[in-house]
């Protein structure tokens, strides 16, 4: 039983297409975080959604779109990719509030190349 | 100045060997603690967390020091199994809820 799931796990696409990435997770958790993770290993947070609700915006683009159709599921929608969006991207999920003491449980992340 | 800044390595032991890991982090209001490992290409995932009292899990030990804002990991009797990513994690909830990965340190277990 995979607890946090993402799909698709690699994705290649040329500059300018637009593309999604789909989790899922069947924890329970009211809590669903996007994090990238660059080339030099940073893993930033992007967005964070509680209960379907936006809680967390990092200074991300709008061309990136977050999408939460339940608290089970965190969609992410890229428009006009570009070279600098390659990186591995990781859904996460907490149980509660965005508390500072939970552990936070990742998907396998999917890695994305745009070329 | 990177709010959590840890050592790249990568750090090279035989098995069998301790070796220790710091991080240091920059806010002062920061306030929850974690050490992750992350294998090769895999997710990261809750090693344990870190108490200002100070932990340990069988052979890892954890350490904070909240005065000079430092957190280490030391990991005796290394197994080749250890080799891994070790991201040091802080949250804080000052200006919105922040948690806060540093870079990573590499550790190679070789036989």
């Amino acid at each position: 039983d995979t607890a946090v799931s993402q799909t698709p796990k690699y994705l290649v696409t040329q500059m300018g297409n637009d593309k999604s990435i789909k989790c899922e997770q069947n924890l329970g958790h009211d809590t669903m975080y996007w994090y990238k993770q660059d080339s030099k290993k940073f893993l930033k947070i992007m967005f964070s959604y509680n209960n379907k609700e936006l809680i967390i915006n990092e200074t991300v683009p709008n061309r990136f779109s977050p999408k939460s159709p339940d608290k089970a599921h965190l969609n992410l929608h890229i428009n006009s990719l570009e070279l600098g969006d390659s990186a591995v991207y990781f859904c996460a999920s907490t149980p509660g509030q965005p508390y500072y003491t939970d552990t936070q449980y990742f998907g396998p992340g999917t890695r994305l190349t745009v070329l | 100045r990177k709010e959590v800044e840890q050592d790249p390595g990568p750090f090279n032991v035989p098995e069998g060997a301790t070796v220790a890991f710091n991080c240091t982090y920059s806010n002062s209001a920061s306030q929850s603690f974690f050490w992750y490992r992350q294998d090769c290409r895999k997710e990261p995932k809750l090693l344990m967390s870190v108490y200002s009292s100070g932990n340990e899990d069988g052979r890892f030990t954890a350490q904070l020091n909240r005065a000079s804002q430092y957190i280490s990991l030391l990991i005796r009797d290394s197994k080749l199994s250890d080799s891994a990513t070790y991201l040091c994690v802080v949250t804080k909830n000052t200006g919105g809820f922040k948690t806060i990965f540093g870079a990573g340190t590499r550790l190679f277990v070789k036989a």
